[in-house]
């Protein structure tokens, strides 16, 4: 069965601390994301990847960075955390024409 | 830019009864997008529901029924007869094959059935 496993689950950090969230899938999709969840706002793409170091600007990319270290592996970096930054993240991947498969997502909080 | 819009951000409904969830969509592409519902659960990722990729189509799954209308631009989620366990979050997307394939979502609308 398709999987997307994100780590950590939980997360809290401090104002202008380093945050990394970590994606892995192993439904060997070429596409990976990085979303997201706010109240109201639905899900919102911060960025996303075609593969193994490829990386591409989402619609909300301001305070993030990405890297594709592999075709299974996508990380999302916050080096420095703000308040705003407190959400819901959900990691995806997917290949052209086929459904997306999310992880569970990742509720980080910046206090 | 490319939108989903969901009118309803939560909608309630008693058990046995039918539903209907809104969703429009805009494109500034010339192409016509793929069109889906996900739903979550509560502490699960979003899973797909339906998805119907030919204007015109309708699509099902679990119950659940959604035609892509380009005329209207419209992909309304109805259901005849919800149950409790239908409780979720529903998102209406639309992808675009543009040369990267890219997912727009809606922000979303909670169903809360009641028995």
């Amino acid at each position: 069965e398709a999987a997307v496993t994100q780590s950590p689950r939980n997360k809290v950090t401090v104002t202008g601390g380093n945050v990394t969230l970590s994606c892995r899938q192993t439904n060997s999709h070429n596409y990976m994301y990085w979303y997201r969840q706010d109240t109201g706002h639905g899900l919102r793409l911060i960025h996303y990847s075609y593969g193994a170091g490829n990386l591409q600007i989402g619609d909300v990319p301001d305070g993030y960075k990405a890297t594709r270290t592999t075709q299974e592996d996508f990380f999302l970096l916050l080096e420095l955390a703000s308040p705003s930054q407190t959400s819901l993240y959900f990691c995806a991947s997917s290949d052209v024409q086929t459904e997306v498969f999310f992880g569970k997502g990742t509720r980080l909080t910046v206090v | 830019g490319d939108s989903v819009t969901q009118t309803e951000g939560q909608v309630t409904v008693s058990e046995s009864k039918s539903l209907i969830i809104n969703c429009t969509y805009s494109t500034t592409s010339i192409a016509y997008p793929n069109l889906f519902w996900y739903v979550r659960y509560p502490g699960e990722g979003l899973q797909l529901l339906l998805k119907v990729i030919t204007a015109g189509q309708k699509g099902s799954s679990r119950g659940f029924e959604a035609t892509y209308n380009k005329e209207t631009t419209s992909f309304h989620l109805q259901k005849a007869s919800v149950q409790e366990s239908d409780s979720a979050v529903y998102y209406c997307a639309l992808a675009l094959n543009t040369g990267n394939y890219k997912y727009v979502f809606g922000a979303g609308t909670r169903l809360k059935v009641i028995a």
